[in-house]
């Protein structure tokens, strides 16, 4: 079974600074997606990026990019200049190929500091 | 994007009693929603795959005769909480993809229902 983990509970970051979240996974399928997701105090999950494995490019989103190493299956969450509306809890998630459902890591919560 | 809404928001209920949560798909057809359950400061954790037309799969250890879903039509999935106990107090959210072949369709996230099991 696929395994996403997030080695940091929790993680503060000085605002306009640059934070990164790591994440990595274990799987044995070649073709699969991985994503990022924000949930703030609301709850509501916001996808914040994807990135499809097949491609070598690293995906971006504005403040948000990722550092995506297939081989080592490592997928990290950079955002930079941060600001205070990013404050929230940050899941990485995998999905495999074909109609599966999502598999979350155990979050990191990102406090932002004015 | 699309959205996928959730009702009620909040339930609070009675030990013993039943409770049903809603989630729809507002602006496209989901042939598959998923449910999942997170407790405070946890993660997500998958409770069931639900397709439309057919019986839910579930995951290893939730059981099947105390949370029913149903996935009667594509736009719209419940669960039921039945029996409920304290201990099924939890925050449920549902999510829904858009079908396609485009195997990057993004999974879209309900606002979630907290229930409160007294």
């Amino acid at each position: 079974a696929q395994t996403v983990t997030q080695s940091q509970p929790e993680m503060s970051v000085q605002e306009a600074e640059t934070v990164t979240l790591s994440c990595t996974y274990d799987t044995s399928e070649s073709d699969y997606y991985l994503f990022w997701y924000k949930q703030p105090p609301s709850r509501q999950m916001i996808l914040v990026i994807r990135q499809e494995a097949y491609k070598q490019q690293n995906a971006t989103e504005n403040r948000f990019s990722v550092n995506f190493q297939k081989a080592a299956k490592s997928f990290s969450l950079k955002i930079s200049d941060s600001q205070l509306g990013d404050a929230a809890m940050y899941f990485c998630a995998y999905r495999g190929s074909g109609n599966t459902p999502l598999v979350f890591g155990k979050g990191t919560r990102l406090s932002v500091i004015a | 994007g699309a959205v996928v809404s959730q009702h009620p928001s909040w339930v609070i209920c009675k030990s013993g009693t039943s409770v049903k949560i809603e989630c729809r798909s507002l602006d496209f057809q989901a042939t598959t929603m998923f449910w999942y359950r997170q407790f405070p400061k946890q993660s997500l954790m998958l409770m069931a795959t639900s397709n439309e037309g057919s019986k839910a799969t579930y995951e290893q250890g939730v059981e099947k005769d105390k949370f029913l879903i149903n996935h009667a039509s594509l736009t719209l999935s419940t669960l039921t909480v039945t029996s409920a106990h304290p201990e099924d107090s939890s925050f449920y959210i549902c999510s829904a993809r858009p079908p396609g072949l485009a195997a990057t369709d993004t999974q879209y996230f309900g606002p979630g229902t907290r229930l409160t099991v007294l």
